[in-house]
Order: C-alpha cells, then structure tokens, then sequence
C-alpha cells in the first residue's frame, strides 16, 4: 500500500538553527502522489503547512521549504532559522489527485525550539 | 482555530458500550473525513462523505461502525461495541471541494475504553 517514512520525533533544535526532518514515500497505487506536511501546533487541530502536486517542484510556507523529488521519493522538509513558535508536531502526508482522496501520514516528528 | 468543531473532546467508554462522536465541518465543506490516531501516532482513514454520501470506508468501519453525515445536522461516528483497541484520538477533517486535498481538521475526541 501506499505508505510514508518520516523522521519520528522528538527533535530538539535551538532557535536560529537550521532545521531538516525527513520524509520518504511509498506510492505503490498512486500515479501521481500529491506531498503535503501537516502541522498540529499546541492547542490547536492539525492544518495544512504546504503541499506540491508536481514532481520537481518546491512548497513553501511561513519560512519552511520541501522539494517533491520523485527519484529519490522523499519531500524533506527544511527551514533554514527556527523560531520558537515553530515548536510543533510536523507530518509528512501523502495523497491522491481525485475526489475525496484519503492521505497516508507519517507518525509525526515532534519539533521543540529551544530559545 | 479550527472551525471544524468535534465533540466531545474526551470521551471514556466501558468494552461493549457504544461511543458516539460528532463533528461540524466547515461551513460550505461538502466532503468530510473520519481519521483515528492511535497511540503510535499512526494514522488510519476510516471513511469519508461527500454531502450525505460514502465515498470510501474500510472494512472495519463497516462491520463496527456507523457514520453519517445528514444535511443540516453534525456528522457523527459511532462504535457500536467499543474495543480496548479503540482507544485513540478520531480526527474529523473537511475539505472545500471534492478535488481539493487541502483538509481542515477539528482537535479531535480523545476516546478511552476501559
């Protein structure tokens, strides 16, 4: 089935530092997967960070960066100076184009910044 | 914050009782996911709907449980029999369009089954 891999927290890193968590895909019944990262912040639901539907293409958002790389199947997610309100749960989600298509998530990586 | 509302937030279940949970989706959201979170954080799709219809569901879904989505009133999913291997967070999620993979999810009710 189809199936993500991804860097299983926690991760501690201090603020300013840069930051790279891990996510490898499996898209065994998928032609085209869409990538996405997920984030659940303290307090609050799980909500979109961003998403890339085209091999070769970059998402970003709110200082965070992935490369959807269909030769090595992986979507790392990477932020060059963390802050401290980037401490959250980060997941890395993979999903068909289509009508109500479910996502496979990975099982999170939990980020605290240390100040 | 979220506007997908989910309740109860907790929720504790004796094995054999049924357990019943609600969500409100975003107001104009037509399709809505049931997702579980278990304790290894792993995620598993349960169903989803678009307006009052399946669309997908696995087969323990199904068997043990039912869901619906009625116009003009919350999306519920119950467990008709609660197992101790039900206990997990049920995430309730809603997407703008049928093509849209962009979900808007609730906190979510923290179900225990003692």
């Amino acid at each position: 089935g189809d199936s993500v891999t991804q860097t299983e927290g926690p991760v501690t890193v201090s603020e300013s530092e840069s930051l790279i968590i891990n996510c490898t895909y499996s898209a065994t019944s998928i032609a085209y997967p869409n990538l996405f990262w997920y984030v659940r912040y303290p307090g609050e639901g799980l909500q979109l960070l961003l998403k890339v539907i085209t091999a070769g293409q970059k998402g970003s958002s709110r200082g965070f960066e992935a490369t959807y790389n269909k030769e090595t199947t992986s979507f790392h997610l990477q932020k060059a100076s963390v802050q401290e309100s980037d401490s959250a749960v980060y997941y890395c989600a993979l999903g068909a184009q289509g009508t109500g298509s479910k996502l496979s998530f990975g099982k999170g990586a939990k980020l605290t910044v240390s100040p | 914050n979220s506007k997908v509302i989910q309740t109860p937030r907790y929720l504790v279940k004796g094995q054999g009782q049924k357990a019943k949970m609600r969500c409100i989706p975003e107001k104009g959201h037509p399709v809505v996911f049931w997702y579980q979170q278990n304790k290894n954080n792993e995620f598993k799709f349960l169903i989803n709907f678009q307006n009052q219809e399946v669309l997908q569901q696995i087969d323990m879904t199904e068997k043990r449980f039912s869901a619906e989505c009625p116009s003009n009133s919350p999306c519920s999913l119950e467990i008709q029999s609660s197992e101790a291997g039900d206990s997990a967070l049920y995430l309730c999620a809603s997407s703008r369009t049928v093509s849209n993979e962009r979900l808007f999810f609730g906190h979510g009710t923290k179900l225990s089954v003692l």
